[in-house]
């Protein structure tokens, strides 16, 4: 069955600590994303890709950064957690074309302490 | 640029009460509008979609018709039952954009 998975679901870290959130889907999507949602449920765009080695920033400043070497993959790392990184991300993936869903995973809930 | 507005919660209602989530928008061109639902612990979901004016997207019971001349998306339910408890978010895309979201509602349906 298609998919979009995330791992880990849940991370508890300490600050200072190189991180790196795991997203994958099986649909063979061209188009990926990684959201920030506050406490508060508001989604925030941090990164997104429309395609192997191609990648953008989203509306949200981030100290993450991401790669996309194979489509089906879409890591987000963060190279020193902070507490203000504490947050849930998640990952989405969509066809090419405007109309297309986006799929989304069930999300990493990161906690830095 | 482009944005949503949707009424902001948390909206309470009781088991069988008619539901609206008001949703409006801002695009240039001729945006396709989706409702996504976030159940608790989980990811999005698209719940209905409409890609032009005047089409009406319905799963589940819900309902919204995409109104190009008040710019609105508004979502219905006839009769919500507490399972229907979750977060709403209203959405648009323009082009070759990433999808822009309202800030989600949170609706509690109590028995």
């Amino acid at each position: 069955e298609a998919d979009i998975y995330q791992t880990p679901r849940y991370l508890v870290i300490g600050t200072g600590k190189k991180i790196t959130l795991e997203c994958s889907q099986t649909m063979g999507h061209d188009k990926m994303y990684w959201y920030q949602q506050d406490p508060g449920m508001e989604l925030h765009l941090i990164h997104y890709s429309y395609g192997v080695n191609s990648t953008e920033k989203g509306d949200l400043s981030s100290e993450s950064t991401v790669s996309r070497i194979r489509t089906e993959h879409f890591p987000l790392t963060l190279e020193s957690a902070r507490p203000s990184h504490t947050s849930q991300y998640l990952c989405a993936s969509s066809d090419l074309g405007p109309a297309y869903e986006q799929y989304f995973g069930p999300g990493t809930r990161l906690t830095v302490t | 640029g482009d944005s949503v507005t949707q009424m902001e919660g948390p909206v309470t209602l009781s088991e069988e009460a008619f539901l609206t989530i008001n949703c409006t928008y801002t695009a240039t061109g001729y945006p396709s509008l989706f409702w996504y639902v976030q159940y608790p612990g989980e990811g999005l979901q698209l719940l209905l979609k409409a890609t032009k004016a005047d089409d009406k997207g319905s799963n589940k019971g819900f309902e919204a018709t995409y109104r190009k001349e008040t710019t609105s998306f508004h979502l219905e339910k006839g009769s919500v039952q507490v399972s229907d408890s979750a977060v709403y978010f209203c959405a648009l895309i323009s082009g070759n954009t990433p999808l822009v979201f309202g800030k989600g509602t949170r609706l509690s349906v109590i028995a």
